[in-house]
């Protein structure tokens, strides 16, 4: 089955500065990507996701990037912003009975 | 996006009783989801709630534990049976909405219900 690895674990940025958090997948048939964010006691929000027939999307501050052939794919968030302190996980699925493999989760720290 | 409640949003139970998780969705969706997550760790799927038809249960997890009911497309229930403090963790509703015949699909989860077993 497929297996999802993220890093890092935890990630402490200025405000402002840019975030970077990495993952990797294992089954070259997965074919979407989303991305959650799960803030303290709620149900993890879909922010953004990209399928394999694109290499990067963008939406306002946050966008991801896929590399197929390494099979892995980033999530860039820029001019970061307290509120964006959560954590994060990606996940990775064949599409077609969408069934989400999820990465173990970054904890985003965002400090003044 | 879909609108999901669950209900309750938490409970404290005693180890040896039951517990019924409640899911809504404000639109009909075709697949309905139940997760896991344990404290401080990622979600893991329990199953698949099929409308109409038994779930399809994920390595680990079996029926006779985790009865899954589906009676239409907008509700389905989970039910924690014979809890142990080992059960103590979120349990997440999700739900697929398709974009469009060839395009894919979006999964949205709803708040969970936080259970924890004495």
């Amino acid at each position: 089955g497929e297996n999802v690895e993220q890093h890092p674990s935890t990630l402490s940025v200025q405000e402002g500065d840019s975030a970077v958090i990495k993952c990797t997948y294992s089954d070259s048939a997965s074919n979407y990507f989303p991305w959650y964010k799960q803030e303290l006691g709620k149900g993890p929000q879909l922010i953004i996701d990209i399928r394999s027939n694109v290499g990067e999307k963008k939406d306002q501050r946050i966008a991801v990037t896929l590399n197929k052939t390494a099979k892995h794919f980033s999530l860039h968030i820029t001019e970061t912003q307290p509120e964006d302190s959560a954590v994060y996980f990606c996940a990775a699925s064949p599409g077609t009975a969408s069934k989400l493999t999820f990465g173990t989760g970054t904890r985003l720290q965002v400090t003044l | 996006s879909a609108v999901i409640s669950q209900k309750p949003s938490r409970d404290i139970c005693q180890r040896g009783t039951s517990l019924t998780i409640q899911c809504q969705v404000d639109s009909q969706v075709t697949m309905m989801f139940w997760y896991r997550q344990q404290p401080g760790q990622s979600l893991t799927l329990i199953a698949t709630a099929n409308q109409g038809s038994e779930a399809t249960y994920e390595s680990g997890f079996v029926i006779d534990k985790f009865p899954i009911s589906r009676p239409n497309l907008t509700f389905s229930t989970l039910t924690v049976s014979n809890m142990s403090p080992e059960d103590s963790s979120i349990y997440l509703c999700s739900v697929e909405r398709l974009l469009g015949q060839g395009i894919g699909y979006e999964q949205f989860f709803g708040p969970g219900t936080r259970l924890t077993v004495l």
